[in-house]
């Protein structure tokens, strides 16, 4: 089955440790997100890429970045995790930009940070 | 800027009883959609809207969008234990930007 998948599920890291974490598709869309999102609040779009191109959020840390290096992988490196960091951090893809096509959201990767 | 807005954030009722959850939103857009979060779980998206008048169902659950109102509703009808969960709607503005705007969910509880 076409999906979204995220690797590590749980990832359990130290203050100011840096940590990468995972998401590949098989759905073959050319958009893919990274959502953050804390307990009991809405997702928080981080940053999104169209193709190979990088759209960062406007508030989004310097402490997050972003890789995908082909179609089917995107990563999220967080390069020194605060405690306010740990939460659960959501891979989304789409077909289309622009489109208002639906996000497919994988199942997440919880981080703690010690 | 997109502000979203749901009502009720706390919703407890009675299986077999109907209530609506309402979703306001301030800018002009015509992409509305809603997803359901379960506890610890990522989002499943249920339905998309994508014109004025739209009205999608899928078993108990109805979802309309007015854009004149900038409103939309998701019914519940006849409430089954297995819809508790957490429902977000998100709007997507128009001008082609990529960035949901999230509500803040509705908890929804079904009790026996």
């Amino acid at each position: 089955d076409a999906m979204v998948i995220q690797n590590p599920r749980y990832q359990v890291t130290q203050f100011g440790k840096p940590v990468t974490l995972s998401c590949s598709q098989t759905l073959n869309h050319n958009v893919m997100y990274w959502y953050q999102q804390k307990s009991s609040q809405a997702p928080k779009l981080l940053f999104h890429y169209y193709d190979k191109d990088f759209n960062n959020e406007a508030d989004t840390p310097d402490n997050f970045q972003s890789r995908r290096p082909n179609t089917s992988f995107c990563f999220l490196d967080i390069r020194s995790p605060g405690l306010g960091d740990a939460a659960m951090y959501l891979c989304a893809t789409s077909r289309t930009p622009g489109q208002g096509e639906t996000q497919y959201f994988g199942p997440g990767t919880r981080l703690l940070v010690l | 800027e997109l502000k979203v807005e749901q009502n009720p954030l706390f919703l407890s009722m009675q299986e077999g009883k109907n209530y609506t959850i309402y979703c306001n939103y301030s800018t002009t857009s015509d992409r509305l959609y809603w997803y359901r979060q379960d506890p610890g779980k990522s989002l499943e998206s249920l339905f998309v809207l994508l014109s004025n008048g739209a009205v999608k169902q899928e078993g108990r659950l109805m979802a309309s969008l007015d854009t004149k109102a900038r409103l939309s509703t998701l019914h519940i009808t006849a409430a089954v234990h297995d819809l508790s969960a957490t429902y977000f709607c998100a709007v997507l503005p128009q001008g082609g930007s990529e960035k949901l705007v999230f509500g803040k969910g509705t908890k929804l509880t079904v009790n026996p």
